[in-house]
């Protein structure tokens, strides 16, 4: 079935400490993965992908982690700024469909 | 590069009247765009795959005859809301993905229109 939140689960995080955000994809076949920021009222920002022969990338001050097994996407924000306040989401693909399907979101709050 | 643009950015419409939205990709072809719609707090969900030169694809669910999409170009998709009824009030986002280029699955993002239906 597809991954589709209700509500926005919210993370309150201290200015300067690190992240993590936390993501359940609903598809065992997805091979390739997608974390997405948006902010109020804009559309959304790419972040960093990973594809499924991996399970760890590291970006500018972010890292994904993908544990296949139990298929859970992680985002880790290093030293959170207030400009990363907003709603994140992962994304799953299927390649073979080549549609993309977006998790529920999880708000960032940072706290100066 | 990759820069997708939306017009209008927000538009205010009366019950039955149609709304018509542009997605363009600004720097670069997009044989397929997509059109989501997203409801406040709550995510992303895909209405509609659209290809240049065919019809679009849409998800279960979706009314291709409400929700009409035309693709074209390379370079722009229009999605008009037929008749709208306050329900339709959403935030409409368009993607388009690249051509050809590294990664064939990579999708940009317009920045959204936020269509409010009296």
């Amino acid at each position: 079935g597809e991954s589709v939140g209700l509500h926005l689960p919210t993370l309150s995080v201290q200015e300067g400490d690190n992240s993590i955000i936390n993501c359940a994809y609903s598809n065992s076949a997805s091979d390739y993965f997608i974390w997405y920021k948006q902010e109020s009222g804009k559309g959304p920002q790419f972040i960093i992908d990973i594809r499924s022969n991996m399970d760890k990338r590291q970006g500018q001050r972010v890292t994904v982690l993908l544990n296949k097994t139990v298929k859970h996407l992680s985002l880790q924000i290093a030293a959170t700024q207030p400009g990363d306040s907003a709603v994140y989401f992962c994304a799953e693909n299927l390649s073979a469909g080549n549609k993309l399907t977006f998790g529920g979101g999880t708000r960032v709050l940072v706290k100066p | 590069g990759a820069v997708v643009s939306q017009h209008p950015s927000w538009v205010i419409c009366k019950s039955g009247t149609s709304v018509k939205i542009e997605c363009r990709s600004l720097d670069f072809q997009a044989t397929t765009m997509f059109w989501y719609r997203q409801f406040p707090k709550q995510s992303l969900m895909l209405m509609a795959t659209s290809n240049e030169g065919s019809k679009a694809t849409y998800e279960q669910g979706v009314e291709k005859d409400k929700f009409l999409i035309n693709h074209a170009s390379l370079t722009l998709s229009t999605l008009t809301v037929t008749s709208a009824h306050p329900e339709d009030s959403s935030f409409y986002i368009c993607s388009a993905r690249v051509s050809s280029g590294r990664r064939i699955d990579e999708q940009y993002f317009g920045p959204g229109t936020r269509l409010t239906v009296t």
